[in-house]
């Protein structure tokens, strides 16, 4: 069984620029859901995509915004970046059909400067 | 507005004692119930879980009691291991089915 996969690792971006982040779901799973960890916090939901949607979504600006692929692969695009989007960033997998606990990539730590 | 509260930002335990971790919430609507463990430069890795019908789920050395008049629940590791170092974060989930997690407690355990 393979695990959540996130790519890349680090990053470093200046301010105004986009960047995308990548998640591949552990096997099996269907939901895949993004969070931001700002340093000293716990994780902050951004959003989820089932099916190929986004399936709900925290209180984070538009210009944030995903994507969801057929084999449940998954981006997230951060446009216009600010110096407070540095952060680590999270994805996470599920089964829609299953528990509710969520699975863990080891994130991407992006730094804005 | 935290709905999400783990007050204890740090918390220091002998090997072999018990480690308690606290966790509050405030949303009536949470009905399942998380505990994850982070080691640095890891993502959160799922420990334990429990749901609102229940009041105590127990797997090996961990256990998770739900108190939900009080909006409490707690993380109990006994005996605790020096490889139980890490940050543990609470997390709670609606029916939305995202996780809503607090700060997280740094655990520290002393050979």
């Amino acid at each position: 069984e393979t695990g959540v996969t996130q790519s890349p690792t680090h990053l470093i971006k200046t301010r105004g620029q986009q960047v995308t982040l990548r998640c591949s779901s552990q096997s099996g799973h269907n939901t895949v859901s993004w969070y931001q960890q700002a340093l000293g916090q716990g994780p902050q939901f951004i959003f989820q995509y089932y099916r190929e949607e986004e399936n709900g979504r925290g209180n984070f600006p538009p210009r944030f915004s995903g994507l969801q692929f057929p084999n449940y692969s998954s981006e997230l695009n951060v446009n216009a970046l600010e110096l407070d989007d540095s952060a680590l960033y999270l994805c996470a997998s599920r089964d829609v059909r299953g528990p509710y606990e969520q699975y863990f990539g080891p994130g991407t730590r992006l730094t804005v400067t | 507005d935290q709905q999400v509260k783990q007050n204890s930002p740090s918390l220091s335990v002998q090997e072999g004692r018990i480690s308690i971790l606290n966790c509050d919430y405030t949303n009536s609507m949470f009905d399942y119930f998380l505990w994850y463990k982070k080691y640095p430069a890891e993502g959160p890795t799922f420990l334990i879980s429990i749901s609102s019908i229940k009041d105590k789920n127990e797997d090996g050395r961990f256990t998770v009691f739900l108190n939900k008049s009080a909006k409490h629940l707690s993380l109990h590791i006994v005996p605790s291991q020096p490889g139980d170092s890490a940050v543990y974060f609470c997390a709670a989930s609606g029916r939305a089915e995202k996780l809503v997690f607090g700060k997280g407690t740094k655990l520290t355990v002393n050979p």
